[in-house]
C-alpha cells in the first residue's frame, strides 16, 4: 500500500535561511509526487509535481524538489526563506490504476518562519 | 468560475442533524474529489467521480456519508446523523484530467458538531 512520511511534524528557520521538508513515500508502482501548501483557514495550494521526467522539479514561490527514488524521497527545498513561506506543508502520492486516482497524503510539516 | 468553490464555509451541526455540503468545481473539470481533513492532520480521501460517474467511495467512513454528482458538475456530499467524530474541515478538489496531474482544492467546509 502507499503511504507518506512526512519528518517533523514542525521546522523553524530564520528568514533568509535554507528551507528543507522532508517526505518520504512508499509506492508499488512509479508514483507521481505532489508539494502542497495549505494557509490558515484556506484549502491547499499545488506547489509542484514530479510525474515523469526531469527529477528535480521547480514549482512556484521558489520552491523545488527532487525525486530520488534510490532513497524514496521527495523533499522540499527553498534556498531563502520569506516570512510569507510559513504555513503549513503536505507531501503526497498519488495512487490508482494509471494515477488517476486519489492522494494519499503526509501529516504535514509546520513551517515558522522566524525574523 | 475561477477556483472550486465550497458552500457553506462555516456549518455548525447539533449531533444527529443531517448537513448538505456542496461543491462547484472549475467548469469543464471531468474529475471531483472529496476529502476530510481532521484537525492537525493531512486530508484523507473520502469518494471520486468521473463526470457523474462515482468510481470510487472506499473513503467513506460509514452508510451515514453520501456523495452525488448528478449532472457531473456540482457535487452535495451529504452526512446523515451527524456525530462528535465528523467534525472536520471537508476539501472538494477538481482536474481537468483523468490523470491526476494535481488538481485544484477549494477552501473547504468546516464542520462542527455539537
Amino acid at each position: 500500500a502507499q503511504s507518506v512520511t512526512q519528518l517533523g511534524s514542525h521546522v523553524s528557520v530564520s528568514e533568509g535561511a535554507l528551507v528543507l521538508l522532508r517526505c518520504n513515500y512508499s509506492s508499488s508502482v512509479p508514483p507521481y509526487l505532489f508539494w502542497y501548501v495549505q494557509y490558515p483557514n484556506q484549502g491547499l495550494q499545488l506547489l509542484l509535481k514530479y510525474t515523469t521526467g526531469a527529477t528535480l522539479v521547480k514549482g512556484i514561490n521558489g520552491f523545488e524538489a527532487e525525486f530520488k527514488k534510490s532513497e524514496t524521497s521527495f523533499h522540499l527545498t527553498k534556498p531563502s526563506a520569506h516570512m510569507s513561506d510559513a504555513a503549513e506543508y503536505f507531501c503526497a502520492v498519488s495512487v490508482g490504476s494509471g494515477n488517476t486516482g486519489k492522494l494519499i497524503f503526509g501529516q504535514g510539516t509546520t513551517l515558522q518562519v522566524k525574523p | 468560475g475561477a477556483g472550486v468553490s465550497q458552500s457553506p464555509r462555516y456549518k455548525v451541526a447539533k449531533r444527529g442533524q443531517d448537513v448538505a455540503l456542496r461543491c462547484d468545481p472549475i467548469s469543464g473539470h471531468v474529475s471531483l474529489f472529496w476529502y476530510q481533513q481532521a484537525l492537525g492532520q493531512g486530508p484523507e480521501f473520502l469518494t471520486y467521480f468521473q463526470n457523474e460517474a462515482q468510481l470510487d467511495k472506499s473513503g467513506l467512513p460509514s452508510d451515514r456519508f453520501f456523495a452525488e454528482r448528478p449532472e457531473g458538475s456540482v457535487s452535495t456530499l451529504k452526512i446523515q446523523r451527524t456525530q462528535q467524530e465528523d467534525s472536520a474541515v471537508y476539501l472538494c478538489a477538481s482536474s481537468l484530467s483523468r490523470v491526476n496531474y494535481g488538481y485544484t482544492f477549494g477552501s473547504g467546509t468546516r464542520l462542527t458538531v455539537v
